[in-house]
């Protein structure tokens, strides 16, 4: 089975502080992208990337910025956190760049910024 | 901004019963169309997908698709309590392979 790990289930932040929020596939996907949920609103796509040292914005990228320097970790990084970034982040993988492709979820960081 | 709309619910319906969950994009040319599943403090998880117009039927769920008038729904037949759950509609677009979510619809299957 594909498995997709985040590495904290919940983290709490101060307002300014840089956040780094981790994740790792391990089954070989080409795409990694990260979303963010909130009651209401569903997931929202923060940013993607189809590559190693490849990103895309996605429909939220103010705020936020990525990595992906291996094809089996992409992280998010919060540059100076806000309340507004308190969510659950959800990473997700799938395995090559086609329409079809479903995606595998991660099981999530809550993440609270006070 | 392409959209993916849901009525968030919830729906509740009695053990046995049909439920019909119902989402509409607002993009013609979409290509790709999901139907995830997500328990009470868990990640989404994939139970369908459809990308031709009509039926495909997967044991007591079927996706159901009219592209025509832009609308994708989800049968759950002999819905069961362990079904309860928010149903999340997903459709990825021509010339990207990024995935759109809908907002979700809450459903309560009541024993």
């Amino acid at each position: 089975d594909v498995k997709v790990t985040q590495s904290s289930r919940y983290l709490v932040k101060r307002t300014g502080e840089k956040v780094f929020l981790e994740c790792v596939q391990d089954m070989d996907h080409e795409n990694m992208f990260w979303y963010r949920q909130d009651p209401g609103l569903g997931l929202r796509l923060i940013y993607f990337s189809y590559d190693v040292k490849m990103k895309e914005k996605g429909d939220i990228p103010e705020g936020y910025s990525v990595s992906r320097e291996k094809k089996e970790r992409f992280s998010l990084i919060l540059e100076s956190a806000s309340t507004n970034q308190t969510s659950m982040y959800l990473c997700a993988s799938s395995y090559l760049r086609q329409i079809n492709e479903k995606l595998f979820f991660g099981s999530g960081t809550q993440l609270s910024v006070l | 901004q392409k959209e993916v709309e849901q009525n968030s619910g919830p729906l509740s319906v009695p053990e046995g019963a049909i439920a019909s969950l119902n989402c509409t994009y607002s993009d013609r040319v979409s290509q790709s169309f999901f139907w995830y599943r997500q328990y009470s403090g868990k990640s989404p998880e994939l139970i369908m997908s459809i990308y031709s117009n009509g039926d495909k039927e997967d044991g007591r769920f079927t996706a159901q698709l009219n592209k025509a008038s832009q609308y994708v729904s989800l049968l759950i037949r002999d819905s069961q309590p362990s079904d309860s759950a928010t149903y999340l509609c997903a459709v990825i677009y021509t010339g990207g392979f990024k995935t759109i979510f809908g907002a979700g619809t809450r459903l309560f299957v009541k024993a």
